[in-house]
């Protein structure tokens, strides 16, 4: 069974880092691409970042140069550092994967975690 | 404000069909797939259409997805009670290099 389960979230203030971790079961990392989406109180969905199969990374523009997208194969674990945060950084972060047989196309992902909350304020 | 232009809130009565739309640009859903998600209160998104028209496995065939050009369209038939969710549409942005959401819309059963 395909499970994902993130971790990491909290309080933390203005200016801090924070990592996130995505720990997969019932599939290997490495073979999908693997997403974060963010979605702020209230708000829609936002998506933050992508790393493929072969290591490519892409970031949405608001967390370019702040946040880094990686993984560990031997721990089959997604994360996201995240530093500079700021308080529009302040959502839910979700992991999701795509590159399935019938998510072939980027923006498809069928599988997602519960969450985990960040809180940015002092 | 999203590139994927989607009306904020749906409305329809049990039975009936209602039509979500979703608006975009040639860099996004004019050359790209367009994916539809469905969220509950307080759960994780859920994919709801792949590839424009398919759905996945255990998804009711009374959702359905249409793409024409720079638009796309999701709809519901038989409209029911636990069919009341925000609905958001996706598709990848060739000029941004990135994934773009709708603004996400919420239905509600009367």
């Amino acid at each position: 069974e395909v499970q994902l389960v993130e971790t990491g979230g909290g309080l933390i203030q203005p200016g801090g880092s924070l990592r996130l971790s995505c720990a997969a079961s019932g599939f290997i990392v490495s073979s999908y691409y693997m997403s974060w989406v963010r979605q702020a109180p209230g708000k829609g969905l936002e998506w933050v970042s992508v790393i493929y199969t072969g290591g490519a990374t892409y970031y949405a523009d608001s967390v370019k140069g702040r946040f880094t997208i990686s993984r560990d194969n031997s721990k089959n674990t997604l994360y996201l550092q995240m530093n500079s945060l700021r308080a529009e950084d302040t959502a839910v972060y979700y992991c999701a994967r795509g590159g399935s047989k019938i998510c072939s196309s980027t923006s498809c992902y069928d599988y997602w975690g519960l969450g985990t909350l960040v809180a940015v304020s002092s | 404000q999203s590139l994927l232009t989607q009306p904020p809130s749906a409305s329809g009565t049990p039975g009936q069909r209602v039509t979500i739309s979703c608006s975009g640009s040639s860099s996004n859903i004019g050359s790209n797939a367009l994916n539809w998600y469905l969220q509950l209160p307080g759960t994780a998104p859920k994919l709801l259409i792949y590839r424009n028209n398919q759905r996945p496995s255990g998804v009711p065939d009374r959702f359905s997805g249409s793409k024409s050009g720079t638009s796309a369209s999701l709809a519901i038939s038989g409209l029911q009670s636990e069919d009341e969710a925000d609905y958001y549409c996706a598709a990848w942005d060739d000029s941004l290099n990135g994934v773009v959401f709708g603004g996400g819309t919420k239905l509600t059963v009367l």
